[in-house]
């Protein structure tokens, strides 16, 4: 079965500094991974998709993803964080039909 | 239209009645999903339609769950006698490509606003 795990379901940073949300998948076959932001009684957006094209994603608003095999990992980062980058974030796996997502990470931008 | 449709946005519902939820997806789009979200959690699937065909319903909750797509396009999700544990943001997303399509990276899901139900 796939699964994606996100560790941290909250995190607080400040404005300006660095963001990064974690997500790990375990996966049977090659995974298509994608990071959704879903912003207060907003439905899910796409940030950003891997699609085994290459290993580094840039997605919107300055967001970027890499995909690491060996660590299973595909965790969501940005190098300076703003005050509407505040919402939730799903790390979500597609095999088949299915998209497997996380429990989500909130994420708070302190000024 | 330009966005995936979800109405109604808030629905309140007495434990025992019935609801039904509806989804306008984008013009054109083939593939249909439902999704459940419960507070604080990630979304978990319900259904997925290819057309007018559901082709797969393995994540409905139990048979009081119902969905259909009668001409391939708006879909509508069926609640029948509700529970409390019912209570949650129904999502509705829509891409564009059949599921064989999905190894191009084509097959990215776009979601509505959700229709967030309440039972009482």
């Amino acid at each position: 079965a796939q699964s994606v795990t996100q560790l941290g379901s909250h995190v607080s940073v400040s404005e300006g500094a660095l963001v990064l949300l974690r997500c790990n998948y375990s996966s049977s076959v090659p995974p298509y991974l994608f990071w959704y932001v879903q912003y207060p009684n907003q439905g899910l957006q796409l940030l950003l998709k891997y699609t085994s094209a290459a290993t580094l994603v840039k997605g919107i608003n300055g967001f970027e993803a890499e995909f690491k095999k060996s660590e299973t990992s595909f965790h969501l980062t940005k190098p300076s964080a703003h005050m509407s980058d505040a919402a939730e974030y799903f790390c979500a796996v597609r095999t088949g039909n299915q998209f497997y997502f996380g429990t989500g990470t909130s994420l708070t931008v302190i000024p | 239209g330009a966005g995936v449709s979800q109405s109604p946005r808030y629905k309140v519902a007495k434990r025992g009645q019935d609801v039904a939820l509806r989804c306008d997806p984008i013009s054109g789009h083939v593939s249909l999903f439902w999704y459940q979200q419960a507070l604080g959690q990630g979304p978990e699937f319900l259904t997925y339609f290819q057309n007018e065909a559901q082709l797969d319903k393995s994540g409905l909750p139990s048979d009081r769950f119902f969905a259909e797509r009668p001409e391939g396009s708006v879909s509508t999700l069926k609640i029948q006698r509700t529970q409390q544990e019912d209570s949650a943001v129904y999502l509705c997303a829509s891409s564009p490509q059949p599921d064989r399509h999905y190894s191009s990276g084509a097959n990215v899901l776009t979601f509505g606003a959700g229709s967030r139900l309440t039972v009482l």
